[in-house]
């Protein structure tokens, strides 16, 4: 199995911060690579997918890069409705692994 | 418009055996390229990834669950399910289903099963 490291688990800041987050494979896994957000209580959200192609619906603030190994989730300037959970999923191969979870909180 | 619908017991014992249904609409799962997955969550805990169907029947299981999963998909009722054998306290979660292949675009609202003697 792929093995995925995510970090920081927790990231504190403030409205309007650029804020990155990072997700590392254990092998390369080329740009097979998606994002989701979580918020308590619900169902996570597709954000990027094809690790920089945003889905549709989701604000340009949000934007993903990397291949191969090293991935960027990058939220240009936070906005309330964005403290969240964040979750990387690579689709490379089976079987299909989640990051552990990169908390956004309020500073 | 495309939703996903958990059912299933939010409550069994321990080595009892676990059936939740997906109902699905709005994709047919016998279309090139369609996928369904089950992933859970544990109460404040990271997702798991359980298994996936395709839409040519191919099932694919995670690797620490295998022995104890079993997917299968009925194309004309619009359903995937999802057994779980010998269920222990640690399996208490959440459950979803999804729709992707290259990303989970559609979840659905997850099922909490507790698993208590």
């Amino acid at each position: 199995a792929i093995w995925m490291t995510q970090s920081p688990s927790l990231l504190s800041a403030s409205t309007g911060d650029r804020v990155t987050i990072s997700c590392r494979m254990s092998q390369g896994i080329s740009s097979y690579l998606a994002w989701y957000q979580q918020k308590p209580g619900k169902a996570p959200e597709l954000l990027i997918y094809a690790a920089s192609t945003l889905q549709s619906g989701v604000p340009s603030r949000f934007s993903g890069s990397g291949s191969g190994t090293d991935f960027t989730l990058t939220i240009s300037c936070l906005q309330s409705e964005d403290f969240a959970t964040y979750y990387c999923q690579q689709y490379y191969s089976f079987p299909r692994t989640f990051g552990q979870g990169t908390k956004v909180e309020i500073k | 418009q495309v939703t996903l619908r958990e059912s299933g017991p939010a409550l069994v014992k321990p080595t009892q055996t676990l059936t939740l249904t997906c109902t699905f609409s709005g994709f047919s799962l016998s279309t090139s390229g369609m996928c369904v997955s089950w992933i859970r969550q544990p109460p404040g805990k990271a997702l798991e990834w359980l298994a996936l169907i395709d839409w040519d029947d191919d099932k694919y299981y995670s690797t620490s669950l295998k022995t104890r999963l079993t997917i299968s998909k009925d194309t004309s009722k619009n359903q995937v399910v999802l057994t779980m054998t010998n269920m222990d306290p640690v399996d208490t979660a959440t459950y979803y289903c999804a729709r992707g292949y290259s990303g989970y675009d559609y979840w659905g609202q997850g099922t909490l099963v507790t698993v208590s003697s």
